[in-house]
């Protein structure tokens, strides 16, 4: 049973630049969230998937953009690129946008490091 | 507001000691969700435990137990004769169901850095 993938591991971009990150949701998951984590912070939302549409968002500015396929997985796209984008971001996925109180499944998450 | 606050920034223990880890959370919904999520080194936020709004009892299982206090908006996790592989950041989170936009989506503490020593 395939848990969530996340790729790449590990990436280094300069400011200014635009990135994508991919998750895989876990099998049998319909529904994927991005979340952002500082170091020495906790994640905080960015934004959720669901039918190949954003259900909701968190307080992100317009660079961070996203999308869903058909087959449930999903992209973070992150464009003008600012230092303090410098994070561990973490794909989770879920069954049912709904499915309230069911527990997210975590990735391991891409390190992005800007320089 | 911060939701959901974790006041333990770092603790230490020495292995085979019971430790508790701190939480307090702010919600105006009725029904909502309570999560502990450990995230060892490598980054992937594992799930522990939850507990909806309507449900205030207390459990065990195996070494973790939790105790869920709606009155003090607490939800405190124990991790019982602590072993080195407990090492880990835990971060306790909120789903809110109330009406609205927010289904679904977590509210993170800023995590307690749990440390055994052998």
């Amino acid at each position: 049973d395939a848990g969530v993938t996340q790729s790449p591991t590990h990436l280094i971009k300069t400011r200014g630049q635009q990135v994508t990150l991919r998750c895989s949701p876990k099998s049998g998951h319909d529904t994927v969230s991005w979340y952002q984590q500082a170091l020495g912070q906790g994640p905080q939302f960015i934004f959720q998937y669901y039918e190949e549409e954003e259900r909701q968002r968190g307080n992100f500015p317009d660079r961070f953009s996203g999308h869903q396929f058909p087959n449930y997985s999903s992209e973070l796209n992150v464009n003008a690129l600012l230092l303090g984008d410098s994070a561990l971001y973490l794909c989770a996925s879920s069954l049912g946008v709904r499915a309230v109180g069911q527990p997210q499944h975590f990735g391991d998450g891409t390190r992005l490091s800007i320089l | 507001a911060q939701k959901v606050t974790q006041a333990q920034t770092e603790i230490s223990v020495v292995e085979k000691e019971d430790v508790t880890l701190d939480c307090v959370y702010e919600t105006r919904d009725t029904t909502y969700y309570l999560f502990w999520y450990k995230q060892p080194p490598s980054g992937e936020l594992v799930f522990l435990i939850r507990r909806n709004s309507f449900d205030e009892q207390n459990e065990i299982s195996g070494r973790y137990s939790w105790n869920f206090q709606k009155s003090t908006s607490s939800f405190n996790f124990t991790i019982t004769a602590s072993q080195v592989v407990d090492s880990a950041v835990y971060f306790c989170a909120l789903s809110e169901a109330g009406r609205g936009s927010t289904l679904g989506r977590l509210y993170f503490g800023r995590g307690t850095q749990l440390t055994v020593w052998p």
